[in-house]
């Protein structure tokens, strides 16, 4: 058990419109990662969150944002949707040693 | 050159078997290194981190290789229940308590009955 949840688990949306993806992480993740995994591919990272801030981002445009809330609880937005976001959406919560990273189920989104 | 590479695979071996998973990572900077499973359609679980002198958890034997840029998973005994994909990851920081995960494409693995 990671102690990691994400809704909604599947999201059918159309190209242009706008969704929120939500993660919920016990205490003691206070850092939490997102991810997008296209078909075949690994994840590749999207940002992560430590205290409520962003505190690192990858190759994705400003359309995907974020938010971390007090209670570890994270959201992933996406505007303007585009064909290719269609994949599936990890959020991982850290802690360990070395600084381990354990998932969520994911939410799979489908844009039209 | 990709940060991560693993063999493309698929592998595709008999119940019993040895086989071997490679991946290099192009970082000289990268910190930690693991070695996730993903079955299909489902989050990538980790398998085991894997530390600079190697590690093995039962069936499962990590190597890195750091001056190479290596880093190896050996599975023995293969079981059906190890059929998923393999994904190499390497963990470089990228700021102040961040973190920041890198996969590899990932090997499948099918083990036969």
């Amino acid at each position: 058990e990671t102690g990691v949840t994400q809704s909604p688990t599947h999201l059918i949306k159309t190209r242009g419109q706008q969704v929120t993806l939500r993660c919920s992480s016990q205490s003691g993740h206070n850092t939490v990662s997102w991810y997008q995994q296209a078909l075949g591919q690994g994840p590749q990272f999207i940002f992560q969150y430590y205290r409520e801030e962003e505190n690192g981002r990858g190759n994705f445009p400003p359309r995907f944002s974020g938010l971390q809330f007090p209670n570890y609880s994270s959201e992933l937005n996406v505007n303007a949707l585009e064909l290719d976001d269609s994949a599936l959406y990890l959020c991982a919560g850290q802690r360990g040693t070395y600084n381990e990273q354990f998932f969520g189920p994911g939410t799979r989104l489908t844009v039209l | 050159r990709k940060e991560v590479e693993q063999d493309p695979g698929p592998f595709n071996v008999p119940e019993g078997a040895t086989v071997a998973f490679n991946c290099t990572y192009s970082n000289s900077a990268s910190q930690s290194f693991f070695w996730y499973r993903q079955d299909c359609r489902k989050e990538p679980k980790l398998l085991m981190s894997v530390y600079s002198s190697g590690n093995e958890d039962g069936r499962f034997t990590a190597q890195l290789n750091r001056a190479s840029q290596y880093i190896s998973l050996l599975i023995r005994d293969s079981k059906l229940s190890d059929s998923a994909t393999y994904l190499c990851v390497v963990n470089l920081r990228s700021g102040a308590g961040s973190y920041q995960l890198t996969f590899g494409k990932g090997t499948k693995l099918s083990v036969i009955p």
